[in-house]
């Protein structure tokens, strides 16, 4: 099986720019979680969706929002851009529930200018 | 919140030696224990997890102990390799499965 794919692995955007990441779950995989990882911060819970649903949210601003597909495909959408929002995003997929075991993708890593 | 403490922040030892990284957590409700390698460049990859009703559970040279009384867990490697170079994530998850995790160890595996 192929893993959990995120795209794009690089990005650079400047302050006040949105933008959106995408991931693919493993296949047969329902449930999409997102995290942040920064050299202050670690790795921190972002949100997790499931059957298209946002079932649990972590302590961001509400400039960092999510969607889950039909297909289980997720996305992640920042809005206006802060320096402090540079990062690696992962995306991680587990069978049904997040208690599950998490299997991460590689991640996107945003830098914000 | 949760809370998740590791230690050491950062571990050498000698390729053969062994390994060992600690957590403690603070939500006694928490009930799955994994741990995650992660090389530079890539995500996090899980290498062995427990689950609360277990004590102990080893693959290969990799074990991870549980005492929940004390709420503290363990990762053990054993014959350290230079390949098991990398930065080590526990985390802890309760009944909404998301994963807090510890601040990471980088480990140094020296040939």
């Amino acid at each position: 099986k192929a893993g959990v794919t995120q795209t794009p692995r690089y990005l650079i955007k400047t302050r006040g720019q949105q933008v959106t990441l995408s991931c693919s779950p493993i296949s047969g995989h329902r449930s999409v979680s997102w995290y942040q990882q920064t050299p202050g911060q670690g790795l921190q819970f972002l949100f997790e969706y499931f059957s298209e649903t946002q079932r649990n949210k972590g302590n961001f601003p509400g400039r960092f929002s999510g969607r889950q597909f039909s297909n289980s495909r997720s996305e992640m959408n920042v809005s206006t851009l802060e320096l402090g929002d540079s990062a690696l995003y992962l995306c991680a997929s587990s069978p049904i529930d997040p208690e599950e075991t998490q299997y991460f993708g590689p991640g996107t890593r945003l830098l914000v200018l | 919140g949760e809370n998740v403490e590791q230690h050491p922040s950062t571990l050498s030892v000698q390729e053969g030696d062994s390994a060992v990284i600690k957590c403690t957590y603070s939500d006694s409700a928490s009930n799955y224990f994994p741990w995650y390698k992660q090389e530079l460049g890539k995500g996090p990859q899980l290498i062995i997890d427990i689950r609360s009703n277990v004590g102990e559970k080893k693959d290969q040279r990799i074990a991870v102990t549980l005492n929940k009384t004390a709420k503290h867990f363990s990762l053990h490697i054993t014959e350290t390799q230079p390949e098991d170079s990398a930065v080590y994530f526990c985390a802890v998850s309760g009944n909404t499965g998301k994963l807090i995790f510890g601040q990471g160890t980088t480990l140094q595996v020296k040939p």
